[in-house]
């Protein structure tokens, strides 16, 4: 069975600029959730995804953006950086069925200079 | 919306201590969840228990939902158990999930 995993690890970006981050849910999950973690904070839940359409939002500005794909796995899109974008960036995968048990990735680590 | 306060925030124990970590919540909650973040940023999900008793080894928790509050028990710590702890709840099934600010926990030998 494989894990949830994530891409890239690591990443910085200049302000202003757009990033893509993915992820690939574990086999059997059909939905996808994307948080951000600020340094020393909980994570912050952003969106999630169900059958390639957003199914719930956070306090997350427009310029946050998903994709799912036919095979669950996701996107997680940024536009016009800012510096607070800073942080890692974690995806949760889940079947619909059991949404109380997400698998986390490792999550992306995301620096905005 | 719901707000989900961690205590206490740090915690420093010898190995082979216990500790009671307290999740307390503003609302009620349809799901509750324990999580485990290790130093280097995998989070694992320790328990779902929106109400009642759980045992997992050396952890276990309780959900008195009537009271809005939860605790996580961790018996006999181990170096291992290092990390920061997260509560997270959901009002409803399928809305989004809630973190608290977590309870960092150092066992040192």
């Amino acid at each position: 069975e494989t894990g949830v995993t994530q891409s890239p690890t690591h990443l910085i970006k200049t302000r202003g600029q757009q990033v893509t981050l993915r992820c690939s849910s574990q086999s059997g999950h059909n939905t996808v959730s994307w948080y951000q973690q600020a340094l020393g904070q909980g994570p912050q839940f952003i969106f999630q995804y169900y059958r390639e359409e957003e199914n719930g939002r956070g306090n997350f500005p427009p310029r946050f953006s998903g994709l799912q794909f036919p095979n669950y796995s996701s996107e997680l899109n940024v536009n016009a950086l800012e510096l607070d974008d800073s942080a890692l960036y974690l995806c949760a995968s889940s079947h619909r069925t059991k949404p109380y048990e997400q698998y986390f990735g490792p999550g992306t680590r995301l620096t905005v200079t | 919306g719901i707000q989900v306060e961690q205590s206490p925030p740090d915690l420093i124990l010898q190995e082979g201590a216990n500790s009671t970590l307290r999740c307390n919540f503003s609302d009620s909650v349809n799901n509750l969840q324990w999580f485990h973040q290790n130093p280097w940023g995998q989070l694992i999900n320790l328990f779902y228990i929106p109400s009642g008793t759980k045992q997992n080894g050396r952890l276990s928790a309780t959900t008195v939902a009537t009271e809005r509050y939860s605790l996580l028990y961790i018996s006999s710590s181990q170096t291992t158990d290092s990390g920061v702890y997260f509560c997270a709840v959901e009002k409803t099934s399928y809305d989004k999930v809630i973190f608290g600010p977590g309870t960092s926990l150092s066992v040192i030998p």
